[in-house]
């Protein structure tokens, strides 16, 4: 069964860091791309960033362009979300997702809550 | 960006009932839609690819529709596990841009 898991959520002030992480099973890792997509409170779906099989290659919304960044372990079938500079807005439920351009497995989500 | 534009929003409907929900893009995206069924708590589902292209696993009574900037999902006999709210995505241009969601509620 493809499980995808992510963990690594809680609360952030203004201007700190988080450290997402999303483990897999269930399919082999190392042959996808996979993603991060968040859906902020009462709002709709938002994708963030893409990593290729490699981890060589990432592309990021301009939403997150330079305060977070994806990587993977193929080794340990990880995918990793590195969240600076984190604003009230980017309070939002985080899926990591596989696939390249749309997305055909999800986690359920870890919840990134920032706040003072 | 491309913008997604989903209608209705909401939809209210019996058990039984054929629903369709219309998503129209900025620009002409080709057959380079999605469409995913979110619940609260749980991982999204991608239900359609390429506008039309059943996932696995996947009721028959869901089919989607549409080329270039018009696009429909269409349920054609609503279960109760249907409930949930439906978005589309387009994925020829980057970045990849969701709608704003339509939440299909029973009547």
């Amino acid at each position: 069964e493809v499980q995808l898991v992510e963990s690594g959520g809680g609360l952030a002030q203004p201007g700190g860091s988080l450290r997402l992480s999303c483990a897999a099973s269930g399919f082999t890792f190392s042959e996808h791309e996979m993603n991060w997509v968040r859906q902020s409170p009462g709002q709709g779906l938002e994708w963030l960033s893409n990593i290729s099989i490699s981890g060589t290659n990432a592309l990021y919304a301009d939403s997150v362009e330079g305060r977070f960044t994806i990587s993977r372990d193929n080794a340990k079938n990880s995918l990793f979300l590195h969240m600076n500079s984190l604003k009230p807005e980017d309070t939002a439920i985080y899926y990591c997702a596989g696939g390249h351009g749309y997305f055909h497995m999800w986690g359920q989500g870890t919840l990134v809550s920032v706040s003072s | 960006d491309i913008q997604m534009t989903q209608s209705p929003s909401t939809l209210s409907a019996s058990v039984g009932d054929r629903v369709s929900i219309t998503c129209r893009a900025s620009q002409n995206t080709r057959s380079w839609l999605a469409w995913y069924q979110v619940k609260p708590g749980k991982a999204p589902k991608l239900l359609i690819s390429k506008a039309s292209d059943l996932e696995g696993g996947v009721p028959s009574r869901f089919s989607g529709s549409g080329f270039g900037t018009e696009f429909t999902l269409t349920i054609s006999s609503l279960q109760p596990d249907d409930f949930a709210t439906y978005y589309c995505q387009q994925y020829h241009y980057y970045p990849w841009t969701f709608g704003q969601g339509t939440t299909v509620e029973i009547k």
